[in-house]
């Protein structure tokens, strides 16, 4: 069975230090691997993902992951933290969708401070 | 629409009570994910609609949990009997479908439902 597990519910950083946030999965099968962020009432939004090709991706607001299957990592990282970076963060996991089916499994998330 | 949205955004009840959320998805999509939340953790897959068709109900929690989407766009999680253990983020989720390739969830912002 796939899982998830995000090391640190919180974390703290400085105005321009650099984030990093944990993840790690188990599956049996390669796996897609997702950041959603969660800003204070609205709904999850998509950070980023891996699926296939380039195991360095990219994401909106300066954000990126690398998936390490050897560590089964797919840790998040932005270099320089803004105040509006502040929200919780979930890692997720799915295998590959079968017929547009597309099965989420989530951590518990990371609730990312940032302070002046 | 121009989002996934969900109401009532608040619910109160008492415990023994019946409640019913609502989910509007993304008018071009197909496919609708229900997801519960609980404090402090990540969502956990409920069900999902691929159309009105409901193929997957494995992460219904028990037969007090029913879902519908009987013209294919708008769906209802209904909770009969509630308990204080439902006491839960409840999110939807819709999406395209597309065979066997990914498609992103949009989530909508959630429905809390607090059981006294």
């Amino acid at each position: 069975a796939q899982s998830v597990t995000q090391l640190g519910s919180h974390v703290s950083v400085s105005e321009g230090a650099l984030v990093l946030l944990r993840c790690n999965y188990s599956s049996s099968v390669p796996p897609y691997l997702f950041w959603y962020v969660q800003y204070p009432n609205q709904g999850l939004q998509l950070l980023l993902k891996y699926t296939t090709g380039a195991t360095l991706v990219k994401g909106i607001n300066g954000f990126e992951a690398e998936f390490k299957k050897s560590e089964t990592s797919f840790h998040l990282t932005k270099p320089s933290a803004h105040m509006s970076d502040a929200a919780e963060y979930f890692c997720a996991v799915s295998e590959v969708p079968s017929g547009g089916y597309n099965k989420l499994i989530f951590g518990a998330g990371t609730r990312l401070a940032v302070h002046p | 629409g121009a989002g996934v949205s969900q109401s009532p955004r608040y619910k109160v009840t008492k415990r023994g009570q019946d409640v019913t959320l609502r989910c509007d998805p993304i008018s071009s999509h197909a496919t609708l994910y229900w997801y519960q939340q609980a404090l402090g953790q990540g969502p956990e897959f409920l069900t999902y609609f691929n159309y009105e068709a409901q193929p997957d109900k494995s992460g219904l929690p028990s037969d007090r949990f029913s879902a519908e989407r009987p013209e294919g766009s708008i769906s209802t999680l209904t909770i009969q009997r509630t308990e204080q253990r439902d006491s839960a983020m409840y999110r939807c989720a819709s999406s395209l479908v597309a065979g066997s390739s990914y498609n992103e969830q949009f989530f909508g912002p959630g429905t809390r439902l607090t059981v006294l």
